[in-house]
C-alpha cells in the first residue's frame, strides 16, 4: 500500500511568495495532521482534521497559514505571504480511530524562504 | 516550560552498547506513550507504544513508563549502526483524538 504522499519534497521561494504544500493520506484513514519540524522547536502540530473537518487549529502560527481538506484523499497547507521564519520541514501524517498513538508520516516538504 | 522535555543530544555510543533515552513530562493526563524513530530526511515512524505505566519489550527495545515520576525511557540493547537516528518521544491523552505531543528528539549515533 502507498504511504502518505507529500509534494513538493523541496521548495525554495522568496519572502512574500505564496507556498502551497500538498498531502495525500493513506486510503481509509480518517485523521490527517500537519506538523512543522525545526531544530529549535522540534515537531509542532499545526492543525488536524477528522473526516475532512478541522478539529484543532490552535497550532497554526498566524493568519498567513491556512489548511484545507476538500475530500478524504487530499489536503493542502498554504502560507501567504511566506517569511524566512517559516523555513522548516512540514510533515503530513494520517491515521485511523483504532490506532491511538500511531501516526503514519509522509517524507516531508522541506521549505526554504529566502 | 514545555509539556514534554527531551535532551537533544547528540549521543554517540560504540556498537554493542546499551542506550538509554529519556523524556519527562508535566501533563498528568497523558496516558499513551510512544517512541518514534526518524532517519535523516525521512518522516518519523512508530517504534514502541505503551499505555499507562509499565514496561514493554520488543526485540532489542524496551520502553518504560513511570507515571509517578512523569518519566519515560527507551532502552536499546546491543546497539547497531542501523540504530543511528533521531528518537522522539510522544504522548497523548485519552479521548484526545490522536493528537500527539512530541519531544524535540534525541539524536543517536552508533559507531563501529
Amino acid at each position: 500500500d502507498a504511504g502518505v504522499i507529500q509534494s513538493p519534497r523541496h521548495e525554495v521561494t522568496e519572502m512574500g511568495q505564496e507556498v502551497t504544500l500538498r498531502c495525500k493520506p493513506i486510503s481509509g484513514h480518517d485523521y490527517l495532521f500537519w506538523y512543522r519540524q525545526t531544530m529549535m522547536r522540534g515537531l509542532e502540530l499545526l492543525i488536524y482534521f477528522n473526516n475532512n473537518v478541522p478539529i484543532d487549529d490552535s497550532g497554526m502560527p498566524e493568519d498567513r497559514f491556512s489548511a484545507k481538506m476538500p475530500n478524504a484523499s487530499f489536503s493542502t497547507l498554504k502560507i501567504q505571504p511566506s517569511e524566512p521564519r517559516d523555513s522548516a520541514v512540514y510533515f503530513c501524517a494520517s491515521t485511523t480511530a483504532g490506532r491511538t498513538g500511531e501516526l503514519f508520516f509522509g517524507e516531508g516538504s522541506r521549505l526554504t524562504v529566502l | 516550560q514545555k509539556e514534554v522535555e527531551q535532551d537533544p543530544g547528540p549521543l554517540s555510543v560504540p556498537e554493542g552498547a546499551i542506550v538509554s533515552l529519556n523524556c519527562t513530562y508535566s501533563n498528568s493526563a497523558f496516558q499513551y506513550f510512544m517512541w518514534y524513530r526518524q532517519y535523516s530526511r525521512k518522516g518519523p515512524e512508530l517504534l514502541m507504544y505503551t499505555y499507562s505505566s509499565g514496561n514493554k519489550e520488543d526485540g532489542r527495545f524496551t520502553a518504560q513508563v513511570d507515571k509517578s515520576s512523569k518519566y519515560i525511557s527507551l532502552f536499546i540493547r546491543d546497539s547497531q549502526p542501523s540504530d543511528s537516528a533521531t528518537y522522539l518521544c510522544a504522548m497523548a491523552i485519552t479521548g484526545g483524538g490522536n493528537k500527539l505531543t512530541f519531544g524535540t528528539g534525541t539524536q543517536l549515533k552508533v559507531e563501529l
